[in-house]
């Protein structure tokens, strides 16, 4: 039961413009919600996080919005970088417990 | 944040083998868990590493199959037990450092033949 979903297994983008990852979820009880970026040979890297009191949250060029109606979340990244080449997953936590519920990652390629 | 150290980063094993992965953190985190994540599939939680008492599994794993030892707060260890080719998969253990606070070791990637 895939209870997070990230429906793009990957995306292509030019430099120096937007790239939107997107994330659905299905169960209700998720209240906070992470986004990790992987290299090959790596373990997932921290990279940006919501709570659902909120609707946005921004790091320099990653923004995370929460849409908690829709049960989706999408991360964008503004100005795309060749560095931004990576596998990126994004996460779900409930409110009552410590497992991580992991969509199966969008395999993000910035084209210089 | 914490750091995670996880040994080794790969491995190719014979059927019927037990392989053990370590993962060392370099400060105390509150909990560590253990995931795998298969060919094609999103990593999926095994179990959690309970300091000093046995870890807590989730549906589908058990203790026979990949026991799990977290003797202090820094360390802890996952064995992959009587192994098929049904394991080969990234296996990945992950530190909580304070509220939401996650960090991921690098990965194992098992390989049984």
């Amino acid at each position: 039961d895939q209870q997070v979903k990230q429906n793009s297994p990957s995306l292509s983008v030019q430099e120096g413009r937007i790239s939107i990852l997107n994330c659905d979820y299905t169960n209700s009880m998720f209240d906070y919600f992470l986004w990790y970026k992987k290299y090959p040979a790596e373990g997932p890297t921290f990279l940006i996080s919501i709570s659902s009191i909120k609707d946005k949250n921004e790091d320099g060029r990653f923004t995370v919005f929460l849409n908690k109606s829709a049960k989706h979340l999408s991360l964008h990244i503004v100005p795309s970088q060749p560095g931004d080449s990576a596998v990126y997953f994004c996460a779900a936590l409930k409110n009552t417990g410590n497992q991580f519920y992991f969509g199966t990652g969008t395999s993000l390629t910035v084209i210089p | 944040s914490a750091v995670i150290s996880q040994k080794p980063s790969r491995d190719i094993c014979q059927r019927g083998t037990s392989l053990t992965i370590q993962c060392q953190v370099d400060s105390q985190v509150t909990m560590m868990f253990w995931y795998r994540q298969q060919p094609g599939q999103s990593l999926t939680l095994i179990a959690t590493a309970n300091q000093g008492s046995e870890a807590t599994y989730e549906s589908g794993f058990v203790i026979d199959k990949f026991p799990i030892s977290r003797p202090n707060l820094t360390f802890s260890t996952l064995t992959v037990s009587n192994m098929s080719p049904e394991d080969s998969s990234i296996y990945l253990c992950s530190g909580r450092d304070g509220n939401y606070g996650y960090t991921f070791g690098s990965g194992t990637r098992l390989t049984v033949v």
